[in-house]
């Protein structure tokens, strides 16, 4: 997946909860997202950051917030979690040679109860 | 608001034949669009890209066509293999966005032996 970890794989939460999902690349790419994939919907965009510090809102950013304090690391945080956002999370980098494509990560998958 | 769609939700196709997998914009002033491919359990891999100002262009055992008069956008895949098997999703750079993308809902393509 292009030098690019998320974690956790896998999380199981309560309605209310602070989550944080953590995306980490090794390619050095200047742009980082994140993407929700939800059935009937596709992949829809949270947040994107073009640089440390430097981030803005997607799409579907409420309830959700971003923090980028190094180049290698992009943290999603849901402040206090609630079952519509039961979701896979995709986190992608971009920017880097060819700079329209995006890499994916596998993918965490988050259920709220 | 403007949207990538797809033509067809399923497409079953034989082993050995071609596949043609269709995809409708509405956003003129997109840049380039994406063909990715998502396995099960995977993130979206990248399989090939266009730009607005091309009307084709081919990869390995795959080809995409632009047609920006009825704003259609197709992904041709020659001697569909079982491998092929997955969704494919269409994408569109979303302006003044960092390069992020705005997906389609995706097309399942099942490879029939």
């Amino acid at each position: 997946d292009a030098g690019i970890t998320q974690s956790p794989r896998h999380k199981v939460t309560e309605t209310g909860t602070p989550v944080t999902l953590r995306c980490h690349q090794t390619e050095n790419h200047r742009y980082m997202y994140w993407y929700r994939q939800d059935p009937g919907h596709g992949l829809r965009l949270i947040h994107y950051s073009y640089g440390v510090k430097d981030t803005d809102k997607g799409e579907v950013s409420d309830g959700y917030s971003v923090s980028r304090s190094k180049t290698e690391d992009f943290l999603l945080t849901l402040e206090s979690a609630t079952s519509s956002q039961t979701s896979v999370y995709f986190c992608a980098i971009g920017g880097g040679p060819a700079k329209n494509i995006q890499y994916f990560g596998a993918g965490t998958r988050l259920s709220v109860l | 608001g403007e949207s990538v769609g797809l033509h067809l939700p399923t497409l079953s196709v034989q082993e050995g034949d071609n596949s043609i997998i269709n995809c409708a914009y509405s956003n003129s002033a997109s840049d380039y669009f994406i063909w990715y491919k998502q396995e099960s359990g995977k993130g979206p891999q990248f399989i090939i890209d266009i730009r607005s100002n091309m009307d084709k262009r081919q990869g390995q055992r795959v080809t995409v066509l632009l047609n920006k008069t009825v704003k259609h956008l197709s992904l041709q895949i020659a001697a569909t293999q079982p491998g092929d098997s997955a969704v494919y999703f269409c994408a569109e750079n979303i302006i003044n966005s960092g390069y992020a993308l705005n997906f389609g809902k995706g097309t399942s393509l099942l490879v029939t032996p």
